[in-house]
């Protein structure tokens, strides 16, 4: 099956700080979602993107689905930013999920 | 908030018991999704209902079973408890298929 993986799987930072989060995808997929998982559990939508780039706020991913990569940037970090991404492609009906990159930022 | 809600939030039970996870849709979705969330398995899909119907499974055990009512609303069961099912059980749903989902709060289930 489709294999998604996340990198790095660790990743801390200072406030203020930027982070380039990289998702690669071993086959050709409909679409693209990246998740924030905050530390209460909760699963929060960040970006539905199968291809080109999009923003918001701080936020912004980017899709080369050609090359089977997707990456998150997050700028100016803040401490709510903690928690873990994760990204997932769409492969016929359901989502296979990578293993996620856990971010701690500090003050 | 997502719109999609989960009851429980919390359920604490013991071996070999059955129980029943709810999942409320948002409004117009026709397709709900189910995973789970475990510390060794990571997120994984269960089974997928468009429109009351079964239309994907994946890692579901025999044990578990599902469907989705005429109001949209789904139910997961889950029997024959064993620890290792203890994980957090997330409901999604979107307006189609392929298209993008959204996450219910999840239940948080402990087999004791």
């Amino acid at each position: 099956g489709i294999q998604v993986e996340q990198s790095p799987p660790d990743l801390i930072l200072q406030e203020g700080a930027n982070s380039t989060l990289r998702c690669n995808f071993s086959d050709s997929v409909n679409n693209l979602q990246w998740f924030h998982q905050n530390p209460w559990g909760q699963l929060i939508n960040l970006f539905y993107i199968p291809s080109g780039t999009k923003q918001n706020g701080r936020l912004s991913a980017t899709t080369v689905a050609t090359e089977r990569y997707s990456l998150l940037y997050i700028s100016s970090s803040q401490t709510t930013d903690s928690g873990v991404y994760f990204c997932a492609v769409y492969n016929t009906d359901k989502l296979i999920f990578g293993t996620g990159t856990r971010l701690q930022v500090f003050p | 908030d997502s719109g999609v809600t989960q009851t429980p939030k919390h359920l604490i039970t013991a071996t070999g018991q059955r129980v029943t996870l709810r999942c409320s849709p948002r409004s117009g979705d026709l397709s709900v999704y189910w995973y789970q969330q475990s510390l060794d398995q990571g997120l994984q899909f269960l089974i997928q209902y468009y429109n009351g119907e079964e239309r994907a499974k994946g890692n579901i055990l025999e044990r578990f079973s599902a469907q989705q009512f005429p109001d949209l609303h789904s139910e997961l069961n889950l029997s024959s408890l064993e620890l290792g099912d203890s994980a957090l059980y997330f409901c999604a749903s979107s307006v189609g298929i392929s298209l993008e989902q959204y996450f219910g709060p999840g239940t948080r289930l402990t087999v004791t």
